[in-house]
């Protein structure tokens, strides 16, 4: 069982629908972070959460660090929101922010 | 401010010679990671090298090693290349001095293929 579970793997929306990323983490850890990977291959950091909620734009982050999970949310979704998003943990000091990546969810938005 | 920049960004190698691929971090980002993206599978960590010095290495063969300059600059060279080494080589730099509470910023990769 991987440390870091993602799902769903593949996501197909309608634009405008709401999407939700699931991420489940079976170790300790002192962040979590949400990332956009691009076909190019460029990987972009959206979140870092060790707690609660953040949003930017029409994206929000949500963790629960007794329940070990978090979710990503994407409101009035759009076509450029298409990529695949993975969900990766940092751990103990001793790792430093060595990141254990989630397998991704690819989502794409349809117009 | 200049993000990670890595070089080059494509790569073309026969097996069983070496490469050596380049990242620059942020300025003022004294840690520096190394990742590996193989085709159809996950993100998997490679190293980590914090003020010049290898902090702690993933699972991979002693031909994976590299170097952290003293401009924090960085260099992951692979020897006795496999085809199976074909994969996006990412580099992430952060602040973090082992932390592991800091932001990370990813540059475009170096994409290497091995034939």
């Amino acid at each position: 069982k991987n440390e870091v579970e993602q799902s769903p793997q593949n996501l197909t929306a309608q634009e405008g629908e709401f999407i939700t990323i699931n991420c489940s983490y079976s170790v300790g850890i002192s962040a979590l972070h949400w990332l956009q990977q691009h076909p190019g291959g460029g990987i972009v950091s959206l979140f870092m959460l060790s707690s609660g909620k953040k949003k930017h734009g029409r994206l929000i982050a949500t963790i629960n660090i007794q329940e070990k999970h978090s979710s990503l949310h994407i409101t009035a979704s759009h076509p450029r929101d298409s990529a695949v998003y993975i969900c990766a943990v940092s751990r103990t000091r001793t790792s430093g922010s060595r990141l254990t990546f989630g397998e991704g969810t690819q989502l794409t938005v349809n117009p | 401010e200049a993000g990670v920049t890595q070089s080059p960004t494509h790569l073309i190698k026969t097996r069983g010679q070496q490469v050596t691929l380049r990242c620059s971090p942020i300025s003022g980002h004294t840690s520096v990671y190394w990742y590996q993206q193989a085709l159809g599978l996950g993100l998997q960590f490679l190293l980590w090298y914090d003020e010049g010095e290898e902090r702690n290495r993933g699972n991979f063969p002693p031909r994976f090693s590299g170097r952290q300059f003293p401009n924090y600059s960085s260099e992951l060279n692979v020897n006795a290349l496999e085809l199976e080494d074909s994969a996006l080589y990412l580099c992430a730099s952060s602040l973090d001095r082992g932390q592991s509470n800091y932001g990370y910023t990813f540059g475009s990769g170096t994409r290497l293929t091995v034939v």
